[in-house]
């Protein structure tokens, strides 16, 4: 059965400070991963997804990274924003029949000014 | 923001009642999936439609069901609410590709609260 983690649960940091958020699965056997962002109460942004076959993407301020082997992945934020504050969401999606994402419970993250 | 929507937006309901949740996919794509998300927890995957036919289902009981109609769009019904059952539903779009290249969609979510 996969299994996400995410570490830390909860991160808080002043502004302009680079960041890396965690993710850790138990099966490699999957077709890719995504991260997303949830603010309160609100539904879910894709921030970027990787390929089971890549080993990063970038968007903006943001790097994602994928090591499929070892089954983890980083999301590296720079020069983090007070509008960064969010909840960052991963999930991988498993080699098996069906489009499901198995998500992780997420990091609380904090920037403060 | 996404092309996908979901109505209500808010929904309070007692104890053994029935409930309906909406969702209209975004434009051109053909897959709908469900999925339940408790406070402080990721979201659970409850199941998914693909041309109108269920195509993967979650750890959740019978009374967790759905449909989806031609234009894609999609119900989530369930039946003999708990209290268990208070959560935000999301539903997320994609055009299913059998190389997993898919990105999903979600919309803005329904928030049950059950009493």
């Amino acid at each position: 059965k996969q299994e996400v983690t995410q570490i830390p649960a909860a991160l808080s940091v002043p502004e302009g400070e680079n960041l890396v958020l965690n993710c850790s699965f138990t099966d490699s056997a999957i077709y890719n991963l995504q991260w997303f962002r949830q603010d309160p109460g609100k539904g879910l942004t894709s921030l970027l997804l990787i390929q089971s076959s890549q080993r990063e993407q970038t968007s903006g301020r943001l790097n994602a990274s994928l090591d499929k082997s070892s089954g983890r992945s980083t999301l590296y934020i720079a020069a983090s924003q007070p509008g960064d504050s969010a909840t960052y969401l991963c999930a991988v999606r498993p080699l098996e029949y069906g489009n499901k994402l198995v998500f992780g419970a997420g990091t609380i993250l904090r920037v403060k000014s | 923001e996404t092309g996908v929507t979901q109505s209500p937006t808010h929904l309070i309901k007692t104890r053994g009642q029935q409930v309906t949740l909406r969702c209209s996919s975004q434009s051109g794509h053909n897959t709908v999936s469900w999925y339940q998300q408790a406070l402080g927890q990721g979201p659970q995957f409850i199941f998914q439609y693909y041309r109108e036919e269920e195509n993967g289902r979650g750890n959740f009981p019978p009374r967790f069901s759905g449909l989806q109609f031609p234009n894609y769009s999609s119900e989530l019904n369930v039946n003999a609410l708990e209290l268990d059952d208070s959560a935000l539903y999301l539903c997320a779009s994609s055009l299913y590709t059998f190389q997993g290249t898919d990105t999903q969609y979600f919309g803005p979510g329904t928030r049950l609260t059950v009493l």
